[in-house]
């Protein structure tokens, strides 16, 4: 049973404009998100993280928003520029347990 | 620089044949991970280790085994590849919150 889910395999964006990944999740005891960058035949990199007490962290284009009630994590970049192509996964934990991650998403930003 | 480094980067086997997928990290860390990555299916747990000589199976762990002799070195084995087993493999290790991952193997079996 899939706890994290991304329900958009893809997504494209015109250079410039905003991109919005979401990512949705069902276990509430989750208290900590991630999200991570993959470029086709390299390892996942990290991105931006936000824990349970916040509803928002940004780092410089890159914004993440969770809404608890909603068990919803959204990630925008802001402007989107072509080297933001790539798969992009949401992941959760429980404090101390593993992560668990979502499907991804595929970003292509076109210039 | 932190690193997690995974002995091969793209491998091909034959069907049955024993694979070791090696993961070495620099970090000191306690929790390591090995995920597969596949198409539509995301990234799938197989298996983790939070010691030396400690592992825990994941959500896949049919035709797969690990090994943790020291705390730095995780290891993969496909005690008997099959084609269904063709992916990228990554290996992760974690201390607190927060995964490093290596580069990723990618496995094809033949």
């Amino acid at each position: 049973d899939q706890q994290v889910k991304q329900n958009s395999p893809s997504l494209s964006v015109q250079e410039g404009r905003i991109s919005i990944l979401n990512c949705d999740y069902t276990n509430s005891m989750f208290d900590y998100f991630l999200w991570y960058k993959k470029y086709p035949a390299e390892g996942p990199t990290f991105l931006i993280s936000i824990s349970s007490i916040k509803d928002k962290n940004e780092d410089g284009r890159f914004t993440v928003f969770l809404n608890k009630s909603a068990k919803h994590l959204s990630l925008h970049i802001v402007p989107s520029q072509p080297g933001d192509s790539a798969v992009y996964f949401c992941a959760a934990s429980a404090i101390g347990n593993q992560f668990y991650f979502g499907t991804g998403t595929s970003l292509t930003v076109i210039p | 620089d932190v690193k997690v480094t995974q002995s091969s980067r793209y491998l091909v086997k034959r069907t049955g044949e024993k694979v070791f997928l090696e993961c070495v990290q620099d970090m000191d860390h306690e929790n390591m991970f090995w995920y597969r990555q596949d198409p539509g299916l995301g990234l799938r747990l197989i298996y983790f280790s939070y010691d030396v000589k400690m592992k825990e199976k994941g959500d896949i762990p049919e035709g797969y085994s690990v090994s943790r002799e020291k705390k730095e070195r995780f290891s993969l084995i496909l005690e008997s590849a099959s084609t269904n087993q063709t992916s990228m493999y990554l290996c992760a290790s974690m201390r607190g919150y927060g995964y490093t991952f290596g580069s990723g193997t990618r496995l094809t079996v033949v």
